[in-house]
């Protein structure tokens, strides 16, 4: 069973500091990963992929892949209370399957 | 507007009762996909269906089942709902199944008594 484990939190983070949300999973398989954001009551968008080991920037949100340790994680910089929603990591299977985490509750306090 | 509809957006039914529920989307899309949303479970894939009368079991297939006749519907059956699907459903699409950016429908919560 490919698992795919995040800490549901809540995560609280005051207003402009950086938030680290972080990601395990199981399946060595997995290529390519993915964050989503779901705000509540709303249906998940995609916010970052990444594919290679290392780091991906995009504005304030910086994805980084380990594969050797199997961890993603999501590190959002100069945090917004408008950032405050559950972030879903995904990855995908060589088979193109998606697996999900958990999520994890993230809350900025202005 | 490119989207992905569901309808009903909510739903209160009772054991046994045969229910649909539809997704429609107008982006030409080939991969459309069937997920449930249960609290610290994630998404959780029902079926998915590469093209028009191509579809496949998920991970938790049971209880449910689905049709591709066209290929903008995709609508979910639920021949006789059991309390253990309460559930938030999402109805998804992308280009293709491997395409990264996947279109989620708003959300179906489903409550069976």
């Amino acid at each position: 069973q490919k698992e795919v484990e995040q800490n549901s939190g809540p995560l609280s983070v005051p207003e402009g500091a950086i938030a680290s949300l972080n990601c395990t999973y199981s399946d060595r398989g997995s290529q390519s990963f993915f964050w989503y954001r779901q705000y509540s009551g709303k249906s998940p968008e995609l916010i970052m992929s990444i594919y290679s080991n290392g780091d991906k920037e995009d504005g304030r949100f910086t994805a980084q892949l380990n594969k050797a340790s199997q961890y993603v994680s999501l590190l959002i910089r100069d945090s917004q209370p408008s950032d405050s929603a559950t972030y879903l990591c995904a990855g995908k299977d060589a088979g193109n399957m998606l697996t999900f985490g958990g999520g994890t509750r993230l809350m900025v306090k202005p | 507007e490119a989207q992905v509809t569901q309808n009903p957006r909510y739903l209160i039914t009772v054991t046994g009762k045969k229910l649909t529920v539809t997704c429609s989307q107008n982006m030409n899309h080939e991969y459309m996909s069937w997920y449930r949303q249960d609290p610290g479970l994630g998404l959780r894939q029902i079926y998915y269906s590469m093209n028009v009368e191509v579809t496949d079991k998920g991970d938790v297939p049971e209880g449910y089942k689905v049709s591709r006749k066209e290929k903008r519907n995709f609508p979910l059956i639920l021949e006789s709902p059991s309390p253990n699907q309460t559930s938030l459903y999402f109805c998804a699409s992308s280009l293709w199944q491997g395409t990264e950016t996947q279109y989620f429908g708003p959300g179906t919560r489903l409550l069976v008594l």
